[in-house]
């Protein structure tokens, strides 16, 4: 099945820096990739997604590099901010079946003020 | 987005009880609903595949008969912890799939905070 490796656990910056978290995924057939956010106590939300077919997305803030040849997509957060503070999971999907997806261990971004 | 509620946001209940939490897709309808477990700071966990009308596809691993899962309608689907003991306590999430074929994305409701005493 797939597997999905995640880096880094945890993650400090500085406010106004850039945060860049990685996943790795073994499943060449997985062609569907987002990234969550979960705030304590609360469910995940989607943040950003990428499918196959292209190699970056960006919205706003967010941007997602994904590369099928190394098997490999990374999140990046611009100009962070406290409230961007929060667990982060990316995943891994054959995009039939996004429910599906075999999830990070997940990072912890801190954005210090 | 899509929006997903669950009932109750969090529940304490004793051991040897059984506990329904109930998933709903509030603007658009779901054949296939998906029940998550999350222990503290780990990754989620899928449980099963809730299918409407016809039976749930356990994850290897987890009990059918502890985890009853029913989607009776094409908007909610019920989660019941049967005979909760302790360990049973978790954080459970679940999630529905909304877009058209090829084009689906997965939302998630907030989630339901179980305590077994």
């Amino acid at each position: 099945g797939e597997n999905v490796e995640q880096h880094p656990s945890t993650l400090s910056v500085q406010e106004g820096d850039s945060a860049v978290i990685k996943c790795t995924y073994s499943d060449s057939a997985s062609n569907y990739f987002p990234w969550y956010k979960q705030e304590l106590g609360k469910g995940p939300q989607l943040i950003i997604d990428i499918r196959s077919n292209v190699g970056e997305k960006k919205d706003q803030r967010i941007a997602v590099t994904l590369n099928k040849t190394a098997k490999h997509f990374s999140l990046h957060i611009t100009e962070t901010q406290p409230e961007d503070s929060a667990v982060y999971f990316c995943a891994a999907a054959y995009n039939t079946n996004a429910g599906k997806s075999t999830f990070g261990d997940g990072t912890t971004l801190t954005v210090k003020p | 987005g899509a929006v997903v509620s669950q009932h109750p946001s969090w529940v304490i209940c004793k051991s040897g009880t059984s506990v329904k939490i109930e998933c709903r897709s509030l603007d658009f309808q779901a054949t296939t609903m998906f029940w998550y477990r999350q222990f503290p700071k780990q990754s989620l966990m899928l449980m099963a595949t809730s299918n409407e009308g016809s039976k749930a596809t356990y994850e290897q691993g987890v009990e059918k008969d502890k985890f009853l899962i029913n989607h009776a309608s094409l908007t909610l689907s019920t989660l019941t912890v049967t005979s909760a003991h302790p360990e049973d306590s978790s954080f459970y999430i679940c999630s529905a799939n909304a877009g058209g074929p090829g084009q689906e994305t997965q939302y998630f409701g907030p989630g339901t905070r179980l305590l077994v005493l």
